[in-house]
């Protein structure tokens, strides 16, 4: 049971290049959600998804764009990458509303803008 | 706007001792999650705090959750090095969660 699963692992791009990380979960949860991690910060939240078709913006949204594909799959897109953006990004999904579950998260991915 | 803050933000504890990590949030919500992360590793969840009043055991941690007074606690109990890690509280707003710095924990024999 994969859970929810990120590609790549790791990335260097150079400021102004674009990107697409990719996120799939196998749970047939309905929420997916796109963070980034800094050093010494918690979690904050980019973008999130509550149903196949619908997105959000989160805290912190500007630069980034998200697709909810399907129900598994939720793309987070970087279309003009900047340093600020090195980051580390996970990936989670959960069942949402009254299920009252924990999301569950993927491996993330180590994005370094030069 | 929700906001979440731990302490402390970081710890260092001795084997076999015991301490409590808090986390303290600004408004409403009646749902709190703690997560444990390793370094370089992904966020596992540890407890789900749903109601005033609940408390979840697992091992050597306790978490407990009063809504009233806004705060979440997090108990270690005779601390090994395996629960050396960051913990986070994250709380529900609306259907998002909002996390807090973490705590990271160290614990040396």
């Amino acid at each position: 049971n994969a859970g929810v699963t990120q590609t790549p692992k790791f990335q260097v791009l150079k400021t102004g290049q674009s990107m697409t990380l990719q996120c799939a979960q196998d749970m047939n949860h309905n929420s997916m959600y796109w963070y980034r991690q800094d050093p010494g910060m918690g979690l904050r939240l980019i973008y999130y998804s509550a149903s196949e078709g619908t997105t959000d913006k989160g805290e912190v949204p500007n630069g980034y764009n998200v697709s909810r594909l399907n129900k598994r799959e939720f793309s987070l897109r970087l279309e003009s990458a900047a340093p600020s953006q090195t980051s580390v990004y996970f990936c989670a999904s959960s069942g949402g509303g009254h299920y009252n579950q924990p999301q569950h998260f993927g491996d993330g991915t180590r994005l370094s803008i030069l | 706007e929700l906001k979440v803050e731990q302490n402390p933000l970081f710890l260092s504890m001795q084997e076999g001792k015991n301490y409590t990590i808090y986390c303290n949030y600004s408004t409403t919500s009646d749902r709190l999650y703690w997560y444990r992360q390793d370094p370089g590793k992904s966020l596992e969840s540890l407890f789900v705090l749903l109601s005033n009043g609940a408390v979840k055991q697992e091992g050597r941690l306790m978490a407990s959750l009063d809504t009233k007074a806004r705060l979440s606690t997090l108990h270690i109990t005779a601390a090994v090095h395996d629960l050396s890690a960051t913990y986070f509280c994250a709380v529900d707003n609306t259907d998002k969660l909002i996390f807090g710095t973490g705590t990271r924990l160290q614990v040396f024999p």
